[in-house]
């Protein structure tokens, strides 16, 4: 079964620093990655996404994520930190299933303190 | 981007009444919607998945005939929470999937009374 794994509840940064979240996959085939960011009381913003191609990928809001076969890793990362992007992330997979339905990880919040 | 409109983003309604939940695909036909429930400092929990013109298929542990899932059109599927007690209190969130990634609405935070 896919899954994906947030290993860390909470991660803090001081702004201007550089950001890392951290989620690793387990998957049978190809894998299909995405990270989406929660603010407080509403629904899930998507920002970026690995499907093939090159293992660096760009999203929203100057985020990017490295995909790393070897590592079975999809690190979030952005190379400042602005006290705005305070939020929850979350790691998903799209199941290999007729659905194509999305698991989740357990998300990280994510602090920055300015 | 795809947008996804859900309603109300709000509701507070006494215990035993039934909920309607609606979930909208503004700019795409979406033939597959979801259905999560997300509790305080947790992950999204699948609940369902909704086909248009079809039954919706339920997660394991989730009762169909307390959530009843409706997609009547490409555009529209609706929750409905029916017979609603404390402990259905939570944030219910849709999903449509669009080409290549899902799009999600605000989110509902139902709490019953």
């Amino acid at each position: 079964a896919q899954s994906v794994a947030q290993p860390e509840d909470q991660v803090n940064v001081a702004e201007g620093n550089p950001l890392t979240v951290k989620c690793t996959y387990s998957v049978s085939g190809n894998p299909y990655l995405f990270w989406y960011v929660q603010y407080p009381n509403r629904g899930l913003q998507f920002l970026l996404k690995y499907i093939t191609g090159d293992n660096l990928v760009k999203g929203s809001y100057g985020f990017e994520a490295e995909f790393n076969k070897s590592q079975t890793s999809f690190h979030l990362k952005k190379p400042s930190a602005l006290v705005s992007d305070s939020a929850l992330y979350f790691c998903a997979v799209r199941d290999g299933g007729a659905t194509n339905k999305l698991i989740f990880g357990t998300g990280t919040l994510l602090a920055v303190q300015p | 981007g795809a947008v996804v409109s859900q309603h109300p983003s709000r509701v507070i309604c006494k215990s035993g009444t039934s909920v309607k939940i609606e979930c909208r695909s503004l700019d795409f036909q979406a033939t597959t919607m979801f259905w999560y429930r997300q509790f305080p400092k947790q992950s999204l929990m699948l609940m369902a998945t909704s086909n248009e013109g079809s039954k919706a298929t339920y997660e394991q542990g989730v009762e169909k005939d307390k959530f009843l899932i409706n997609h009547a059109s490409l555009t529209l599927s609706t929750l409905t929470v029916t017979s609603a007690h404390p402990e259905d209190s939570s944030f219910y969130i849709c999903s449509a999937r669009g080409r290549s990634e899902a799009f999600f609405g605000q989110g509902t935070r139902l709490t019953v009374v």
